[in-house]
């Protein structure tokens, strides 16, 4: 089974309009969550959230934990063409040392 | 800006060959990770190493695939034979330790024939 399910699996909005990226994980020792955006080659990374409810927050681009709840949302606000790329949510587990399971990503195009 | 490095960038090959993919960590990192990403499954973990110790490969078929830090600058993931369903965008990731973000290489796309 998934043990990161991100949705939707893609989106396509204009220019201007905010969108809200979704993360949800079931794992036994949680650690922390990482979102990347991915272009046309490396995923790059954006945020890592290990405390609920304390928000993340890089320009449009804001994040957001809850560990009650097990998800996490990724906001982007007045999208631009540029935020066009897939984005990938990640948990690492506390009894895997440092690796990331990935979810399957949401593929975000902006148009103009 | 430091950067993880991989080569080749692009590798097509018929199946039955061996490749090799080569990928330089950034200097100082001390965990190296395989992901394979494609369409239908997204990225997988194929292997794992901290200070070039093998950690976890489970995600790698055995028979065909095996994974070596010969050095703390070089990590080689190799296919021997290769099959078509071995295509795919093959990652290698570093890190400075334990509950840092992972760095990303720009990946080698690999197309068996």
């Amino acid at each position: 089974e998934d043990k990161v399910v991100q949705s939707p699996l893609s989106l396509v909005v204009h220019e201007g309009d905010t969108v809200t990226l979704n993360c949800s994980y079931e794992v036994t020792n949680f650690r922390s969550l990482l979102w990347y955006k991915q272009e046309k080659k490396a995923p790059t990374f954006l945020f890592m959230l290990t405390s609920s409810g304390i928000e993340k927050k890089s320009g449009r681009l804001s994040s957001i934990l809850d560990k009650k709840e097990l998800f996490s949302i990724l906001n982007i606000t007045a999208t631009q063409t540029g935020d066009s790329a897939i984005y990938l949510c990640a948990v690492r587990e506390g009894n895997a040392g440092n690796m990331l399971t990935f979810g399957g990503g949401t593929r975000l195009m902006v148009k103009p | 800006d430091a950067r993880v490095t991989q080569t080749p960038r692009h590798k097509v090959t018929e199946m039955g060959q061996e490749v090799t993919m080569r990928c330089q960590p950034i200097l100082g990192h001390n965990t190296v990770f395989w992901y394979r990403q494609t369409m239908m499954q997204g990225l997988e973990l194929l292997a794992y190493f901290r200070n070039r110790a093998p950690l976890d490969d489970s995600g790698m078929p055995k028979d065909r695939f095996s994974a070596e830090m010969p050095d703390a600058t070089l990590a080689t993931l190799k296919i021997q034979p290769s099959e078509p369903r071995d295509s795919a965008v093959y990652f290698c990731a570093s890190g400075p330790g334990l509950g840092s973000p992972l760095h990303f290489g720009n990946g080698t796309r690999l197309t068996v024939t």
